[in-house]
């Protein structure tokens, strides 16, 4: 199994409303990662879980909330966003933070705020 | 931190070859991924380098000159379905992150 698995695919939510992305992967990976791409734009680091604990909080602003409940499930909390949030918010795993290692990429949550 | 630079967009022909180039500039280079984005899909891994030199896998090949700052992605025997985004990773050890920062991405369009 090699995949990484996210729910839902496409989310709108106005700007008062709490929601969550969810992220899953059974390949026994260590590392797990939160990314937002805007259109024709590349992939934006948001956090890094490594051995689920968060390692990297690129300076996102509080209304993202990530979790990483266990080894196999990475969370994102949404609160209070902003229209500019809009965006394809993808989750990835690798099986560690350092190496060779590539990182695998679920489908992406493509999120619009109202 | 990274400065990396793709060409925006290339066009090229079905059953021709093409190569898309990367340029990098870091403080500790630790390795180069290339991607592949279709639109509106997620990213997929097609190869990774470390030492300089040419990998090769299949129609896909990249090559990276360290001492250059330099990478390439050669794709041959171009197929439709190869029309993507092809986006550039570097990995910097730099302040103790592991974590590679992804270029712009180069937006190849393949034509009949």
């Amino acid at each position: 199994d090699t995949e990484v698995t996210q729910t839902p695919k496409h989310l709108v939510m106005g700007m008062t409303n709490k929601k969550s992305l969810k992220c899953e992967q059974h390949m026994g990976h260590r590392a797990m990662y939160w990314y937002k791409q805007k259109a024709k734009k590349p992939p934006e680091l948001m956090f890094v879980y490594s051995y689920e604990k968060l390692s990297i909080n690129e300076s996102v602003p509080s209304r993202f909330s990530p979790e990483c409940p266990n080894s196999s499930l990475l969370n994102l909390h949404l609160h209070a966003l902003q229209p500019e949030d809009s965006a394809l918010y993808l989750c990835a795993s690798s099986q560690g933070d350092t190496g060779g290692y590539e990182q695998y990429f679920g489908p992406g949550t493509r999120l619009t705020v109202t | 931190g990274q400065n990396i630079d793709q060409p925006t967009e290339m066009t090229a022909t079905e059953g021709a070859i093409v190569q898309i180039n990367c340029t990098y500039q870091t403080s500790g280079f630790n390795g180069l991924f290339w991607y592949q984005q279709h639109a509106g899909e997620a990213p997929t891994f097609l190869s990774y380098n470390v030492l300089d030199g040419l990998e090769e896998k299949g129609r896909f090949s990249s090559f990276l000159s360290r001492s250059k700052g330099y990478s390439y992605l050669l794709l041959k025997e171009l197929q439709m379905k190869d029309s993507a985004s092809y986006l550039c990773a570097v990995r910097d050890r730099a302040g103790g992150s592991y974590i590679p920062t992804f270029g712009r991405g180069t937006s190849l369009i393949v034509h009949p």
